[in-house]
């Protein structure tokens, strides 16, 4: 089946300005996750949902971000009054219930001028 | 707290020639176990896990893992490595338990295959 899609592939905006990205997991699988990747910090945790659970924030960096998911499926990572240190690929991963093989999407690469 | 470390920043292989990349990791109980790669402009992939059992863990495309409880370590192997094998390599840890848990990952090792 289709694998886990993100929205955009890449987001250059101003500092200062809101941006949305968007998760699209695989069916059926109920916990979703969000990481990002830049050069001075590797791969770091950003939040995860697990069914209908409050989800895991403690990744989040500051209170700019937020994250929410619709019905169970498709998420949105918003970041708002964007620095320039937001700059990062923000990687999506999915994985089935009591099951810890995530699977993940091809990132979003956001470049914050 | 969990942590996962990769010594190699950066290996050059030749073509043909065999690979080890090295993870250790620290945490109070033996966690789940990973290998991801990661293509330039891509997603990662999931090459191989441990959870338990055989200690000798067979991937996808020809890579396996020797989890190594004594000495904290789950290396990545390939007897042959080809072109195509060149990406970053990240190895990554959960706690072990049945419900989802988030990913910690390794620094990454790059690495590059001459011809």
């Amino acid at each position: 089946g289709a694998g886990v899609s993100q929205s955009p592939s890449n987001k250059v905006t101003e500092k200062g300005k809101d941006v949305e990205l968007r998760c699209d997991p695989i069916s059926g699988h109920t916990a979703l996750y969000w990481y990002r990747q830049s050069l001075g910090q590797g791969l770091e945790f950003l939040i995860y949902f697990q069914g209908n659970s409050a989800p895991d924030k403690s990744g989040l960096p500051s209170d700019r971000f937020s994250a929410e998911r619709t019905g169970g499926s498709v998420s949105t990572l918003t970041i708002q009054r964007t620095q320039q240190e937001d700059s990062a690929v923000y990687l999506c991963a999915s994985s089935r219930p009591h099951y810890n093989e995530q699977f993940f999407g091809p990132g979003t690469r956001l470049t914050v001028l | 707290a969990q942590s996962v470390t990769q010594p190699d920043i950066h290996i050059t292989v030749s073509e043909g020639a065999s690979l080890e990349l090295r993870c250790n990791y620290s945490y109070g109980a033996t966690p789940y176990l990973f290998w991801y790669v990661q293509s330039p402009g891509q997603g990662l992939q999931l090459l191989l896990k441990y959870f338990s059992g055989d200690t000798l863990v067979q991937g996808i495309k020809g890579f396996e893992a020797e989890f190594k409880r004594s000495q904290s370590s789950f290396n990545l192997r390939k007897p042959s490595v080809h072109w195509s094998d060149a990406a970053e390599y990240f190895c990554a840890v959960v706690p072990p338990s049945g419900t989802a848990s988030k990913l910690t990952f390794g620094t990454g090792t790059r690495l590059q295959v001459t011809l």
